[in-house]
């Protein structure tokens, strides 16, 4: 059973467009959610992050979006850039009063490739 | 301030063997959590340690097993290896995985079981 689901595998951009990556969740005791970054042969890195009580969060070119009631985030990426061509994961973690450690939960991934 | 770093980077092993991977986390982290990561699977979540005790615990067998020594440093064993073992293994530390979410990853040990 996938709590977080990314559909779409494979995305590709020409240089300069808006990038749009999806990430559907199923488990209402999420309420916190992050996107992570992995190139070929390395570690997945911290990209951006977003609390429930926020529906956008931004950082320079990437911009989180989360609907709550459609238990929905995407990220936005203008513009995109040939070196962000990687794959992008998201990730949920449950709430601090779920008595839980916060495990974070992955998505299965989208490779991104921005065309130059 | 060193990152995280797993050891060995590659590794073959053959069916039925059994292997040991080392995850040391960031200076002063004592959070560690093991991800595989197979094609089209995402990362699937292992189990994670905190204070040498195993926290959480994901949906794989028994194969698998870990732990976590007093200066963080983890641990990851699979025993009796499957070919359908073969993956990206990675390591992740956190401060201390409550309050904090965000996780740092190792570059990963890529295990081919042949």
């Amino acid at each position: 059973d996938q709590q977080v689901k990314q559909n779409s595998p494979s995305l590709s951009v020409q240089e300069g467009r808006i990038s749009i990556l999806n990430c559907d969740y199923t488990n209402s005791m999420f309420d916190y959610f992050l996107w992570y970054k992995k190139y070929p042969a390395e570690g997945p890195t911290f990209l951006i992050s977003i609390s429930s009580i926020k529906d956008k969060n931004e950082d320079g070119r990437f911009t989180v979006f989360l609907n709550k009631s459609a238990k929905h985030l995407s990220l936005h990426i203008v513009p995109s850039q040939p070196g962000d061509s990687a794959v992008y994961f998201c990730a949920a973690s449950p709430s601090v009063f779920s008595g839980s450690a916060r495990q974070l939960t992955f998505g299965s991934g989208t490779q991104l490739t921005v065309l130059p | 301030k060193a990152g995280v770093t797993q050891t060995p980077r590659y590794l073959i092993k053959t069916r039925g063997q059994q292997v040991t991977l080392s995850c040391s986390p960031i200076s002063g982290h004592r959070s560690v959590s093991w991800y595989q990561q197979t094609p089209g699977q995402g990362l699937q979540f292992l189990f994670e340690y905190f204070s040498e005790t195993q926290r959480n615990k994901g949906n794989f067998p028994g194969r698998f097993s870990g732990r976590q020594f007093s200066n963080s440093r983890s641990e990851m064993n699979v025993s009796t290896l499957e070919l359908g073992d073969s993956a990206l293994y990675l390591c992740a530390s956190r401060f201390t995985g409550t309050g904090d979410t965000e996780a740092f990853f190792g570059q990963g040990t890529r295990l081919t079981v042949v």
